[in-house]
């Protein structure tokens, strides 16, 4: 099955800077990597995703990398601000999407404080 | 568009109780899944559903613990004989058939007495 290791598992930043949270995979035919937002007592939220025919994805202030060689994907947040503290979840589908849904596992999470 | 509908939210139950926990998807959404949150760690897959069928349980333990999504009506995850372990955020995530993201209602937290 999939095994994906995230780090580091705290992150603290100054507001106004860049934070940068990274993800490995074990199983190079996975083709789909989200990223969730956890707010303390919330429910995760899809905040963006990558699929394996591209690279890079941006969002505003928010932008993942791919590298499918590595098999390593990143979550990159410019001009941090307070709000984006939370714990930040990468994951990877357990098998990879082929037409149809599969379920998704989860790395440990990273606890992002965004110092004011 | 309604998201993902979990209830309870919050739900106390003694050892040895039942509990029922309820998830209706998606407006759209024929794919269910139920993951556990154990306090200050990660998300863990325990079954994948589509309407009337288990697509995959293999992270659910094979005792105590069932589900499932009738053809009518939400997704069910029931807990048997419930234990002090058993207690954690019990997230349920609905997805498109045909695309993978996955979108999360707002949990049920069980607490077992």
């Amino acid at each position: 099955g999939e095994n994906v290791e995230q780090h580091p598992s705290t992150l603290s930043v100054q507001e106004g800077d860049s934070a940068v949270i990274k993800c490995t995979y074990s199983d190079s035919a996975s083709n789909y990597f989200p990223w969730y937002k956890q707010e303390l007592g919330k429910r995760p939220q899809l905040i963006i995703d990558i699929r394996s025919n591209v690279g890079e994805k941006k969002d505003q202030r928010i932008a993942v990398t791919l590298n499918k060689t590595a098999k390593h994907f990143s979550l990159h947040i410019t001009e941090t601000q307070p709000e984006d503290s939370a714990v930040y979840f990468c994951a990877a589908p357990a098998q990879p999407l082929s037409g149809s849904a599969r379920q998704l596992t989860f790395g440990s999470g990273t606890q992002l404080t965004v110092l004011p | 568009n309604a998201g993902v509908m979990q209830n309870p939210r919050h739900l106390v139950r003694r050892r040895g109780q039942e509990a029922r926990l309820r998830c209706s998807p998606m407006k759209g959404h024929s794919h269910v899944y139920w993951y556990r949150q154990l306090p200050e760690e990660g998300l863990k897959f325990m079954v994948y559903l589509q309407k009337e069928n288990i697509i995959d349980e293999s992270g659910m333990p094979k005792e105590r613990f069932s589900a499932e999504f009738p053809k009518e009506g939400p997704s069910i995850l029931r807990i048997q004989q419930v234990v002090r372990g058993d207690s954690a955020a019990y997230f349920c995530a609905s997805s498109p058939p045909d695309r993978g993201e996955q979108y999360f209602g707002p949990g049920t937290r069980l607490t077992v007495t």
